[in-house]
C-alpha cells in the first residue's frame, strides 16, 4: 500500500524550540511538496523539490524555515526558532513523472502547536 | 497570480440529494485540475484529476467537469450519503505547483 508517511503526527512545543518534521515520499516519486494548512489561509505551498533539488521555497519564511531532501526517501522541514504563528498542519505530498500532468498524493499531515 | 475560489464555503443537504460543488480560477492557463476530499484531522485524498484537454472525469457517484476557458469546474455528487460528509478541495496546476481553494465543507444529514 504505497503512501506518503509523515512524522510526527502531532507536536506540541514551546516558542523558541526547534521543530523538525519528516516525510517519506512514495517510492519512485521524484517530486516532493511541503504545504501548510491553517483555517485562515487554507493550503499554502512552502517548498518543493524535483529529483531532490529544491525548485521553489519562496513560500517559506527564510529566516526560520528550512527544507531539505538528504536522500530520495526522506524530506525534512525544520523550523528554528518556532513561534506561535507557526501553529498549523504541515502536509507533505509526492508525485511522479512530469508535475504538469501528474497526480499528487498527500500524507496525513503533522499538526504543530507552538505555545 | 492564480487564485482559486470555492462556493459555497459550507453546504448541508439531506441524504439522497444530488449536489454540485463549484470551483473557479482566475488564470485559465492550467495543465490540470484536481478535486480532493479531506476528513477532519486527516490528509487529502485525491478524488478526480482532469487534464486541461479533458472536459470531465467520472468515478462512481462523482463527476467532475472542467471549462477551462471560463475558469470553472464543478464536482457533482449523485445520491449523497452521510459518508460523503467532508471538506472538498479544488486545486489547479499551472506553471506553479497546485494552488488550492479553501474548500467546501459538506454535511449530509441522514
Amino acid at each position: 500500500d504505497a503512501r506518503v508517511t509523515q512524522t510526527p503526527r502531532h507536536k506540541v512545543t514551546e516558542m523558541g524550540q526547534e521543530v523538525t518534521m519528516r516525510c517519506q515520499p512514495i517510492l519512485g516519486h521524484n517530486t516532493v511538496f511541503w504545504y501548510r494548512q491553517t483555517m485562515m489561509q487554507g493550503l499554502e505551498l512552502l517548498a518543493y523539490f524535483r529529483n531532490r533539488a529544491p525548485l521553489d521555497d519562496s513560500g517559506m519564511p527564510k529566516d526560520r524555515f528550512s527544507a531539505e531532501m538528504p536522500d530520495a526517501t526522506l524530506a525534512t522541514l525544520k523550523i528554528q526558532p518556532s513561534e506561535p504563528r507557526d501553529s498549523a498542519v504541515y502536509f507533505c505530498a509526492s508525485g511522479s513523472g512530469r508535475t504538469d500532468t501528474g497526480e499528487l498524493f498527500f500524507g496525513e499531515g503533522s499538526r504543530l502547536t507552538v505555545l | 497570480k492564480q487564485e482559486v475560489t470555492q462556493i459555497p464555503a459550507a453546504l448541508s443537504v439531506p441524504e439522497g440529494e444530488n449536489l454540485v460543488l463549484n470551483c473557479s480560477f482566475t488564470d485559465s492557463a492550467i495543465y490540470n485540475l484536481q478535486w480532493f476530499r479531506q476528513d477532519p484531522g486527516k490528509g487529502l485524498t485525491s478524488l478526480l484529476l482532469i487534464q486541461s484537454s479533458q472536459r470531465e472525469q467520472t468515478s462512481g457517484r462523482l463527476n467532475a467537469s472542467l471549462d477551462k476557458s471560463s475558469g470553472r469546474s464543478t464536482l457533482y455528487i449523485a445520491a449523497s450519503q452521510p459518508g460523503d460528509s467532508a471538506t472538498y478541495l479544488c486545486a489547479v496546476k499551472g506553471n506553479t505547483p497546485l494552488v488550492f481553494g479553501k474548500g467546501t465543507r459538506l454535511s449530509v444529514i441522514a
